[in-house]
């Protein structure tokens, strides 16, 4: 059973132009929300997080979005840089307990030069 | 500086074998994290060690899976009598302190295939 889904494997965006990255979960329970980067050979890099209690949180050229009703969460990356291209995974964990942590499966960004 | 190191980087082994797949954490960091990722599966916690203690292996199959932290050296996951469902990636992490998600670093995983 998959809790937390990322429902497209793959997004191709024209360099400075946004790139929006979904997440859907369905377990209410979950109270901290996070994204990371994952380039080829190396391991998931943290980028950014939002706890249950906001429903936006920004740091730079990203933007993590929170729809509590909707279970839904997006990353918003803009402006767009060719250096962004790599896989992109929300993590989901109740309490931000690690022992209960959920990560979709991933979306893999290609930003176009 | 270096990060987290995992090694192997790639592993194969026959169904029956046994695996052993190493971490060791950034320097400083006493917590270690190890994840499996299934094919077409998000990362999936399996166990999180300190140094010579087992804190939490709620996420370990009950069986033919151990992982360790010994005082010297690296984490390892062993792993016996591999199946081929144990095929997968294994991610360690670690932070110098137990921490939420956000502060843990990852190295860049080791895997594991089974024939």
């Amino acid at each position: 059973d998959q809790q937390v889904k990322q429902n497209s494997p793959s997004l191709s965006v024209q360099e400075g132009r946004i790139s929006i990255l979904n997440c859907d979960y369905t377990n209410s329970m979950f109270d901290y929300f996070l994204w990371y980067k994952k380039y080829p050979a190396e391991g998931p890099t943290f980028l950014i997080s939002i706890s249950s209690i906001k429903d936006k949180n920004e740091d730079g050229r990203f933007t993590v979005f929170l729809n509590k009703s909707a279970k839904h969460l997006s990353l918003h990356i803009v402006p767009s840089q060719p250096g962004d291209s790599a896989v992109y995974f929300c993590a989901a964990s109740a309490d931000g307990g690690y022992q209960k942590v959920t990560f979709g499966t991933g979306t893999k960004l290609q930003v176009i030069p | 500086n270096a990060g987290v190191m995992q090694n192997p980087r790639h592993l194969v082994r026959r169904r029956g074998q046994e695996a052993r797949l190493r971490c060791s954490p950034m320097k400083g960091h006493s917590h270690v994290y190890w994840y499996r990722q299934l094919p077409e599966e998000g990362l999936k916690f399996m166990v999180y060690l300190q140094k010579e203690n087992i804190i939490d292996e709620s996420g370990m199959p009950k069986e033919r899976f151990s992982a360790e932290f010994p005082k010297e050296g690296p984490s390892i996951l062993r792993i016996q009598q591999v199946v081929r469902g144990d095929s997968a990636a294994y991610f360690c992490a670690s932070s110098p302190r137990w921490t939420g998600l956000g502060e843990q670093f990852f190295g860049p995983g080791t895997r594991l295939t089974v024939l």
